[in-house]
């Protein structure tokens, strides 16, 4: 069975740009976070949709937005970049919440 | 809200010693604890969790951490280093509010094994 998968592996953006990462959960699983990681930092959560329904929101600027689509895929948008969003940008699935969540390889975001 | 701290950004080990990486965490609840591995340029692993009952976990790769209440720890332990436990290793909690779930991640050590 595949894992969680998420596209691309690499970007490289420039400020202010818009950018649009993807994630594909394992089958059967309803949740979706999204996590941001510095370099040399623990990530930081982002969101959580669950049935299509946003759950939770971190402490992000507005530039930041998700979704969720009827498969359960998800995409995080962010606007206006910046060069502090160059990051690794993780996404996690689980049927339910965090406690089995399984994490892709995640989004490297340059931002230059 | 929840925090974690990791004790110690860099530990180094010889290969076949034990491995100590601490964690701390806050909480006014019961915390479910996580325990996970990242290695280069790939995403995150993990290697166990604590939710109730016993206090000594047991996880993957011969990794264990023990949930100490008292001293509001978690800290994961292994008898003998191998060179392929080099990694950054993150302790999170997981935070549940209104049914939005979210893993509060500490800042991680690196483990370098020596050989």
């Amino acid at each position: 069975d595949a894992g969680v998968t998420q596209s691309p592996t690499h970007l490289i953006k420039t400020r202010g740009q818009h950018v649009t990462l993807r994630c594909s959960p394992i089958s059967g699983h309803k949740s979706v976070s999204w996590y941001q990681q510095v370099l040399g930092q623990g990530p930081q959560f982002i969101f959580q949709y669950y049935e299509k329904e946003e759950r939770g929101r971190g402490n992000f600027p507005d530039r930041f937005s998700a979704r969720q689509f009827p498969n359960y895929s998800s995409e995080l948008n962010v606007n206006a970049l910046l060069l502090g969003d160059s990051a690794l940008y993780l996404c996690a699935s689980s049927l339910d919440g965090p406690s089995e969540a399984f994490f892709g390889q995640g989004t490297r975001l340059t931002v230059v | 809200a929840q925090s974690v701290t990791q004790l110690g950004s860099h530990v180094s080990v010889s290969e076949g010693a034990l491995v100590l990486l601490r964690c701390n965490y806050s909480s006014s609840v019961p915390p479910y604890l996580f325990w996970y591995v990242q290695y280069p340029n790939q995403g995150l692993q993990l290697l166990l969790k604590y939710t109730t009952g016993a206090t000594l976990v047991k996880g993957i790769n011969g990794f264990e951490a023990e949930f100490k209440k008292s001293e509001t720890s978690f800290h994961l332990t292994k008898p003998s280093a191998h060179m392929s436990d080099a990694a950054e290793y993150f302790c999170a909690v997981e935070e549940s509010n209104f049914g939005n779930e979210k893993l509060t991640f500490g800042t991680g050590t690196r483990l370098t094994i020596i050989p």
